[in-house]
């Protein structure tokens, strides 16, 4: 299993851009790269996922270089009500359904 | 759709009470559901595997006689904190994985969580 790096802590204010970067150096060929966010006091929520280039949904924008060895979450336009903490996790396409393994996550403040 | 449920949303108990919280998938079924503890400021921690029908599989350093598992149909599993004590105040989380849908790898949905303090 790749072991991901975040940051622990990230600050915005609101209406800005927040990009958060997770390194999974020894991402496997056959891994993916999923973000899930966690409100307080709520069980986490799938964001996004990809395994390469760019990814954009309604919520996030995925972006994963060609090395694959890291990942960045793109929020566009934060508000207050995205401050939460968001996990970066990387897991092999063929595992089935397994449980997620989180590691610290990023506990993300968004300010007025 | 694919919507978790968990029952009770917090509870208080007495320490040395047994306490059973509930986690229902709601509109699909779960052969697999998993129970995850999270302390304040920290991250999920995986502690069991709970398979319909079957004996749930725990985590190194999760007591299997203290946390129950049982998970008697396809949409519901509980989890049984025996004996509790202060130090099992936690927030407990479940999650499943529906699996008629398979656009997302491993897609995991996850229970609102129960806040359990023991006094």
């Amino acid at each position: 299993l790749a072991k991901t790096t975040q940051p622990i802590s990230m600050d915005s204010y609101e209406g800005q851009e927040v990009n958060i970067t997770c390194s999974h150096n020894n991402i496997a060929t056959n891994d993916y790269i999923t973000w899930y966010q966690q409100f307080p006091s709520q069980g986490p929520r799938f964001i996004i996922q990809g395994y390469k280039t760019k990814v954009t949904n309604e919520v996030a924008s995925l972006f994963i270089p060609a090395d694959r060895k890291s990942s960045t979450l793109s929020l566009p336009r934060v508000s207050l009500s995205d401050t939460a903490v968001y996990y970066c996790l990387v897991g092999d396409k063929n595992s089935g359904n397994t449980p997620l393994v989180f590691g610290k996550g990023t506990r993300l403040s968004v300010i007025a | 759709g694919a919507v978790v449920s968990q029952h009770p949303s917090r509870v208080i108990c007495k320490s040395g009470t047994s306490v059973k919280i509930e986690c229902r998938s709601l509109d699909f079924q779960a052969t697999t559901m998993f129970w995850y503890r999270q302390f304040p400021k920290q991250s999920l921690m995986l502690m069991a595997t709970s398979n319909e029908g079957s004996k749930a599989t725990y985590e190194q350093g999760v007591e299997k006689d203290k946390f129950l598992i049982n998970h008697a149909s396809l949409t519901l599993s509980t989890l049984t904190v025996t004996s509790a004590h202060p130090e099992d105040s936690s927030f407990y989380i479940c999650s499943a994985r529906d699996p008629s849908r398979t656009r997302i790898y491993n897609e995991q949905f996850f229970g609102p969580g129960t806040r359990l303090t023991v006094l």
